[in-house]
């Protein structure tokens, strides 16, 4: 089972900030918290990942909590190309196995 | 860079039949993965190879399902003989030897009547 829990769906207007949270308040010491994308039709599309530290590339944010039960997904200046099921992971790096939960769908609305 | 190719896209079959799906992974990735998505569902891996050898085949039904990957490269899964609850997207996925990120294929639906 997924050991993460996020909303189902979410919409964020064209050119906001989006902002997706994920509960994982079981993660271990050695976990990492990963970040995929699904388009519709296409396979998921990694976005970025973390283990205590926020991160951010040119995709996306990554804030953890500091007690690192939870964290959320920033995509800056979301476009009706960021339209896409999010899925959040908690893993061991480098080869750890990935077990996707159902994600949030988030459409994003001109 | 070319990504991760899967043949063929779609692929229609009766139950009881039997039917293998093709990966090409991104050249130079050791690691292989081979998920199955049921619609409405996150994706579900179903083995990992490390160059030629499995890491993990935990999920894979192996009374019907079948895996290698050859030469460290290709792969082929195989469904023997199908059944209707096997209808899904499957997915393809490969990474550097140890790497944090994956890189999918477009995957291969399939439909069994």
């Amino acid at each position: 089972d997924a050991k993460t829990t996020q909303p189902p769906s979410m919409d964020c207007a064209e050119g906001r900030a989006a902002n997706l949270p994920c509960n994982h308040s079981t993660i271990s010491g050695n976990e990492y918290v990963y970040w995929y994308r699904q388009i519709h039709s296409q396979g998921p599309q990694y976005i970025i990942h973390g283990l205590k530290n926020n991160e951010t590339n040119e995709m996306a944010s990554l804030i953890i909590t500091e007690d690192r039960k939870s964290s959320t997904l920033i995509l800056p200046h979301a476009t009706l190309r960021d339209t896409a099921v999010y899925y959040c992971i908690v893993a061991y790096n480098q080869g750890g196995k990935l077990i996707f939960g159902q994600g949030t769908e988030l459409s994003v609305k001109p | 860079e070319a990504g991760v190719a899967q043949s063929p896209r779609y692929k229609i079959i009766e139950k009881r039949q039997s039917v293998a799906f093709w990966c090409n992974p991104i050249s130079g990735h050791a690691t292989l993965y081979w998920y199955q998505q049921i619609l409405g569902q996150g994706p579900k891996l179903l083995i990992q190879f490390q160059n030629n050898g499995v890491v993990d085949d935990s999920q894979l039904p192996k009374d019907r399902f079948s895996a290698e990957r050859l030469k460290g490269v290709d792969s082929t899964l195989k469904i023997q003989p199908a059944k209707l609850e096997d209808s899904a997207v499957y997915l393809c996925a490969s990474s550097l030897r140890g790497a944090d990120e994956q890189y999918f294929g477009p995957g291969t639906r399939l439909t069994v009547t």
